[in-house]
């Protein structure tokens, strides 16, 4: 139990295809974080929610790229049109409020062919 | 925004030895720094982290130290384990930032 479920593990999809992948939080937090993991390097930040207010969006996050956070709990970040740079882990984390430490999910490896 | 350096990219060390990786860090303005263990194909999982009220944290074999005025934050590991072998990833959080910033993580392998 990691606090934070992240749907699906893995992720196989053809160039070209639209992906979208999902998480939940365990209990409620109002941070809400997307981050991108290649491998050999450490997490990129792309998008943060606060409770369901998309306050800041990394200009990694093309228009290719869009999250939403309905009701404040879950969140969904979706992929157009995906493309082999695209190919990588997909970690979602939460924290509370204040200075605080993620916790994040297990993630989402997307590998793009 | 932040930028987080991140040394050495990879480490060996004989088991009992120590261990330690430096962090750089650019805004002066961060003032949370948490470290971060990733095992091959997991989660990265919090280890300690340091806020910038303080100098130096200590949880049993691992101790974090920071330095303000340098602006740079070390991880320190004692009496290393073949189990503490993963990807190790410092990070800071600059004060009205949301994000984290990562550096580029060190790969410690404890030989036995």
């Amino acid at each position: 139990d990691t606090g934070v479920s992240q749907d699906p593990r893995h992720k196989i999809t053809k160039r070209g295809q639209n992906v979208t992948f999902r998480c939940d939080p365990i209990s409620e937090h109002n941070r809400l974080y997307w981050y991108r993991q290649t491998l050999g390097q450490g997490p990129e930040f792309l998008t943060y929610f606060q409770n369901e207010a998309q306050l800041e969006k990394s200009r990694l996050l093309s228009d290719r790229f869009s999250a939403e956070r309905p009701k404040g709990s879950f969140s969904t970040l979706e992929i157009q049109r995906t493309e082999q740079g695209d190919s990588a882990m997909y970690l979602c984390a939460i924290s509370g409020v204040g200075i605080s430490s993620y916790t994040f999910g297990s993630g989402t490896r997307l590998t793009v062919v | 925004g932040e930028n987080v350096e991140q040394h050495p990219s990879t480490l060996s060390v004989q088991e009992g030895d120590s261990a330690v990786i430096k962090c750089t860090y650019s805004d002066s303005a961060s003032n949370y720094f948490p470290w971060y263990k990733q095992e091959l194909g997991k989660r990265p999982q919090l280890i300690i982290d340091i806020r910038s009220n303080v100098g130096e944290k200590k949880d049993q074999r691992i101790a974090v130290t920071l330095n303000k005025t340098a602006k740079h934050f070390s991880l320190h590991i004692t009496e290393t384990q073949p189990e503490d072998s993963a990807v190790y990833f410092c990070a800071a959080l600059e004060g009205s930032a949301r994000q984290l910033t990562f550096g580029s993580g060190t790969q410690l392998t404890v030989l036995p």
